[in-house]
């Protein structure tokens, strides 16, 4: 079975600082997606990687996947208020007849002035 | 990217009704759809997985009699609550799939509180 760890759960952070949001997951998958949601809103896609070594870049974030390590991180540069929110990882469990997300727990962002 | 459309965006039923939601890709056919659920302060959990013509998938852990999908056309699947108690009280939040290990695309998510 999928496992998707998410750390660290909680981040609370001030205005141009930078932080890194790190996801590890337990078996090989295909793609790795990187979510934002709002409070009370559904999912924003942010990133979808795709191969070994993938680094995606906008604005202030950017996300990589190390597939050996089967590990992601998603770098928050120079933190700005409007980047609060909860973001959330997923990977694709290819494993069965059907491609489904196995989720991490969140982490659940505070910019502060 | 293409659009998914979920409704309503919220509901308020008694206890014991039955409540029905909506979920249309809106631009591109599809294939598989997916359901979850997502409690407050919590990730999202695969309910279900649909796919155009057949049975729904349950995951572990979720009654197929409580929570019935049809998945009837390329565009539309629906996710009907059964006798709903206020335990179900959650955000339930679509996605939609071309088929074949593409992206999916989430709906806009239905808040829905039994009273």
């Amino acid at each position: 079975e999928l496992k998707v760890e998410q750390n660290p759960l909680f981040l609370s952070m001030q205005e141009g600082k930078n932080y890194t949001i790190y996801c590890n997951y337990s078996t090989t998958s295909d793609r790795l997606y990187w979510y934002r949601q709002d409070p009370g809103k559904s999912l924003e896609s942010l990133f979808v990687l795709l191969s070994n070594g993938a680094v995606k870049q906008e604005g202030r974030l950017m996300a990589s996947l190390d597939t050996k390590a089967r590990l992601s991180t998603l770098h928050i540069t120079a933190a700005v208020h409007d980047l609060s929110a909860t973001y959330f990882c997923a990977v694709m469990d290819s494993g069965g007849s059907n491609y489904k997300l196995t989720f991490g727990k969140g982490t659940l962002l505070t910019v502060n002035p | 990217g293409a659009v998914v459309s979920q409704h309503p965006s919220r509901v308020i039923c008694k206890s014991g009704t039955s409540v029905k939601i909506e979920c249309r890709s809106l631009d591109f056919q599809a294939t598989t759809m997916f359901w979850y659920r997502q409690f407050p302060k919590q990730s999202l959990m695969l309910m279900a997985t649909s796919n155009e013509g057949s049975k729904a998938t349950y995951e572990q852990g979720v009654e197929k009699d409580k929570f019935l999908i049809n998945h009837a056309s390329l565009t539309l699947s629906t996710l009907t609550v059964t006798s709903a108690h206020p335990e179900d009280s959650s955000f339930y939040i679509c996605s939609a799939e071309q088929g074949g290990n593409t992206e999916a695309f989430f709906g806009q998510g239905t808040r829905l509180t039994v009273v």
